[in-house]
């Protein structure tokens, strides 16, 4: 079956500007998280949703938002960007909430903000 | 709250050596799991392995083995037999085992550099 669909793969963008970055997860899956990761700052938690709710959420701006469409879909959004925002961003997906049920991560979205 | 180290930065084995990939944590929590994850050049995460800290057997999962020392906060992975196909970053991460508010993410170390030499 088809893994975590991460789009676009690479992404350049203009400080100042604002992104959306698409998560597709496995088909049945209804768990989605994001994480930023960073040479500095290593891998960062930045929200989990499940059924189109945002259940969690780590220490990151309000710049930093997302949201889950009904078919489980993701999407975060980075508006105003800086610098500090290159980074790697992995999506994960899980069947469920709860740790007995395993993530399975996507290839990640690489942006760059000149 | 939790926090996870990896002291070793990178580390270098020879084909078909063992090597152990060292990782220490903090918690007040009494239930929680911990994993190693592996990340390629493809930047994929992929699980290596997993442990149930209320269980006190250490998980293998083929050539890959811990050494989970509970009172020591200690979660080590030992690979045998290392291959070409085993160079990567390793990941040793915290998982409450609570979910909602802060318990449900990942918390990851900083990571292991692991060069396989032929």
């Amino acid at each position: 079956k088809a893994g975590v669909t991460q789009t676009p793969r690479y992404l350049i963008k203009t400080r100042g500007q604002q992104v959306t970055l698409s998560c597709s997860p496995i088909s049945g899956h209804r768990s989605v998280s994001w994480y930023q990761q960073t040479p500095g700052q290593g891998l960062q938690f930045l929200f989990e949703y499940f059924s189109e709710t945002q259940r969690n959420k780590g220490n990151f701006p309000g710049r930093f938002s997302g949201r889950q469409f009904s078919n489980s879909r993701s999407e975060m959004n980075v508006s105003t960007l800086e610098l500090g925002d290159s980074a790697l961003y992995l999506c994960a997906s899980s069947l469920a909430l709860g740790v007995n049920y395993g993530y399975t991560f996507g290839s990640g979205t690489r942006l760059t903000v000149v | 709250a939790q926090t996870v180290t990896q002291s070793q930065p990178e580390m270098s084995v020879q084909e078909a050596e063992t090597v152990t990939l060292s990782c220490t944590y903090d918690t007040s929590e009494s239930d929680y799991y911990l994993f190693w994850y592996k990340q390629p050049p493809s930047r994929q995460m992929i699980l290596v392995i997993r442990q149930e800290a209320y269980k006190q057997q250490n998980a293998t999962e083929n050539r890959f083995s811990v050494n989970f020392q509970k009172a020591a906060k200690s979660f080590s992975l030992k690979i045998s037999d290392s291959q070409l196909g085993d160079a990567a970053m390793y990941f040793c991460a915290y998982r409450s085992a609570g979910w909602g508010g802060s318990q449900g993410n990942l918390i990851f170390g900083k990571g292991t550099k692991l060069s396989v030499k032929p």
